[in-house]
Parts: C-alpha cells; sequence; structure tokens
C-alpha cells in the first residue's frame, strides 16, 4: 500500500476563517512534507517533519501553521490567508529524510480557494 | 543551487508516435524519480532509477538514468491519450530537499 490520503479535496475559506488541512499515511515512514502547487508549475516545499520534528521549513509566512500529532498524521492549519495563497496543497511522505533513495509519494491534494 | 532542467516543457502529439522527455542537470544525483500529474490531483509515481546506466521499462514507457547520474529520460512508445498529463522528474541528492524540474505537459491527440 503506498497510499498518502488527504483530506479535504476542496475547501473554500474567507480570508478571516480559520482552517485545517489533513494528511495521513499509513505506510510506516518517518518522513512528511507539506508542498504547494500553483497552475503550471512544481511543487514547491513548504515544510519537512522527520520522525515527527519539524525539520525544514522554506520560510513560509506564519498563516501557515504544520502539526505532525504522531509519526502517521500531519496536518496544516490555516489562518488569515490572502487570496494569493489559493493553489493546490500537497502532502508527501517518504521512508525517512536521509538516505539515497527517499522516494516521495504524494497524497491527491486538496484544492484551495481563498476569497 | 542544483538544478534539473527539463524539456521540452510541451508537446503535443498523434496517437501513435513515440516520443521522449528528458531531465538534465551538472549535478549528480542519488536518485530520481518520474512522476505524472492529472489536472487538480497530486504526482503519481511512475519509477524510481538508482543505478548510473539503468533502464527500467513499465509497459510503453522506458525510463534511463545516465552514467553518470544527472540525466534521465523518459521513452513512450505508441502514445495514447490516456498518456495525457504533466510529467515531472524530481532528484535526490545527500540531505537537500526533492529537487523538480518544470515539467513536460503532454497531449496526445486521438
Amino acid at each position: 500500500d503506498t497510499e498518502v490520503t488527504q483530506t479535504p479535496k476542496h475547501l473554500v475559506m474567507g480570508m478571516t476563517n480559520k482552517k485545517s488541512l489533513k494528511c495521513e499515511q499509513h505506510m510506516g515512514h518517518r518522513a512528511m512534507y507539506w508542498y504547494k502547487q500553483k497552475a503550471k508549475k512544481p511543487p514547491e516545499l513548504m515544510f519537512v517533519y522527520s520522525y515527527e520534528k519539524l525539520s525544514i521549513n522554506e520560510s513560509v509566512p506564519s498563516r501557515f501553521s504544520p502539526e505532525c500529532p504522531n509519526s502517521s498524521l500531519l496536518n496544516l492549519h490555516l489562518h488569515a490567508l490572502q487570496p494569493e495563497d489559493s493553489a493546490l496543497y500537497l502532502c508527501a511522505s517518504s521512508q525517512d529524510r536521509t538516505g539515497l533513495v527517499r522516494t516521495q509519494y504524494f497524497g491527491p491534494g486538496t484544492r484551495l480557494l481563498v476569497l | 543551487t542544483q538544478l534539473l532542467e527539463q524539456s521540452p516543457q510541451f508537446l503535443s502529439i498523434q496517437e501513435g508516435e513515440n516520443l521522449t522527455v528528458y531531465c538534465n542537470s551538472s549535478s549528480v544525483f542519488s536518485s530520481l524519480q518520474w512522476y505524472r500529474q492529472e489536472p487538480g490531483e497530486g504526482p503519481v509515481l511512475l519509477v524510481t532509477v538508482v543505478t548510473g546506466g539503468e533502464v527500467k521499462k513499465l509497459k510503453r514507457l522506458t525510463f534511463q538514468f545516465g552514467d553518470a547520474r544527472k540525466d534521465s529520460s523518459l521513452h513512450i512508445t505508441a502514445a495514447q491519450p490516456g498518456d495525457t498529463g504533466l510529467y515531472l522528474c524530481a532528484g535526490n541528492s545527500g540531505n537537500t530537499p526533492l529537487v523538480f524540474g518544470k515539467g513536460t505537459r503532454l497531449s496526445v491527440i486521438a
């Protein structure tokens, strides 16, 4: 099973709302990632968690707040977003963050629209 | 900074034609992945290549990793409309995050 699940599939929110994106994997992977993808562009890395600890934050604005409650779950809390934050948000996981082969498996994404 | 140059950016071909997509870098990668992505969906892993010179086949798709592990290619034989999508190459090296190419948008016309 190489499945990463994400909920919700679609989300529309106002600039004053607070919402959360959820990601789950049951592959025993110890590294999990959040990416943001704009139309016709490759995914851009936002955060990396390794063994449930935040190891990389790619200078993401504080209105995005990641959380890793356990090794299978990854959340992204959203607050006071801007319309330009509208994008496809992708979660991915890999066996770990180091090592020669770090194949990442992606979830289906959450399409976010900020009004 | 590691870069993966992917070409061509766009490709529109007739059903039944063959095509090759290239992914090149001046950096050495310990492994390289190819993904296919449909609009509004997450990238789906097609293959991981690890060994220099490695060739892997997935039905009509053939993937090759360069001998020096700096480049890779994806060859599709007898393309079908179902092959339409965005093809992304992505490479791992050391402890740096995954590096993506800009993608090749393939359209196969019936």
